[in-house]
């Protein structure tokens, strides 16, 4: 099976834009979580989605958003941006989100620079 | 809320020799499991190990066992007979047991050095 894809790898934009990244899970696959990777704040959970519903959500302002399609494939939208978002965005995807444990299958991630 | 410690910003080690990297964490779950995850540098972030909580027998995947102690909440990561291969961040997660989290929380991470 192919592995977590996103797109695109690298992406630079300027204050005040926005950005949408994309994530294929691997197939099969139902639940998808993204992250954000820092110098500073380490990793940090943005949301989950699953069956095309937000689940779980972590600490973060309203300018991220995310949805997931009906294939699973999941996009996350940062609006204006600012220079702290930063980062590399991590997918990962899971067969299943759940009280039943699943191993969470991690993407090559999208470095984003804010200039 | 959960939170993960890993005190050991950067860790080396002799190729073919042992190295242990900490962890520690605090909640207050009893149901829950832990894992530890390795970065490359080419960033793919992929598991190494995973314990679950109410396991008393202690994970091993080939050259990575843990040390987990429940009680101390400590959940460190033994790499054996340590190849150039194994040089990469590590970090340490924790996941909820209960509900339908999926949500990791990660450690700070520990960057491993293995040298010749």
């Amino acid at each position: 099976k192919a592995g977590v894809t996103q797109t695109p790898r690298y992406l630079i934009k300027t204050r005040g834009q926005q950005v949408t990244l994309s994530c294929s899970p691997i197939s099969g696959h139902r639940s998808v979580s993204w992250y954000q990777q820092t110098p500073g704040q380490g990793l940090q959970f943005l949301f989950e989605y699953f069956s095309e519903t937000q689940r779980n959500k972590g600490n973060f302002p309203g300018r991220f958003s995310g949805r997931q399609f009906s294939n699973s494939r999941s996009e996350m939208n940062v609006s204006t941006l600012e220079l702290g978002d930063s980062a590399l965005y991590l997918c990962a995807s899971s067969p299943e989100g759940g009280a039943v444990y699943n191993e969470q299958f991690f993407g090559p991630g999208t470095r984003l620079t804010v200039l | 809320a959960q939170t993960v410690t890993q005190s050991q910003p950067e860790m080396s080690v002799q190729e073919a020799e042992t190295v242990t990297l900490s962890c520690t964490y605090d909640t207050s779950e009893s149901d829950y499991y832990l894992f530890w995850y390795k970065q490359p540098p080419s960033r793919q972030m992929i598991l190494v190990i995973r314990q679950e909580a109410y396991k008393q027998q202690n994970a091993t995947e080939n050259r990575f066992s843990v040390n987990f102690q429940k009680a101390a909440k400590s959940f460190s990561l033994k790499i054996s007979d340590s190849q150039l291969g194994d040089a990469a961040m590590y970090f340490c997660a924790y996941r909820s047991g209960s509900g339908t989290a999926s949500k990791l929380t990660f450690g700070t991470g520990t960057r491993l050095q293995v040298t010749l």
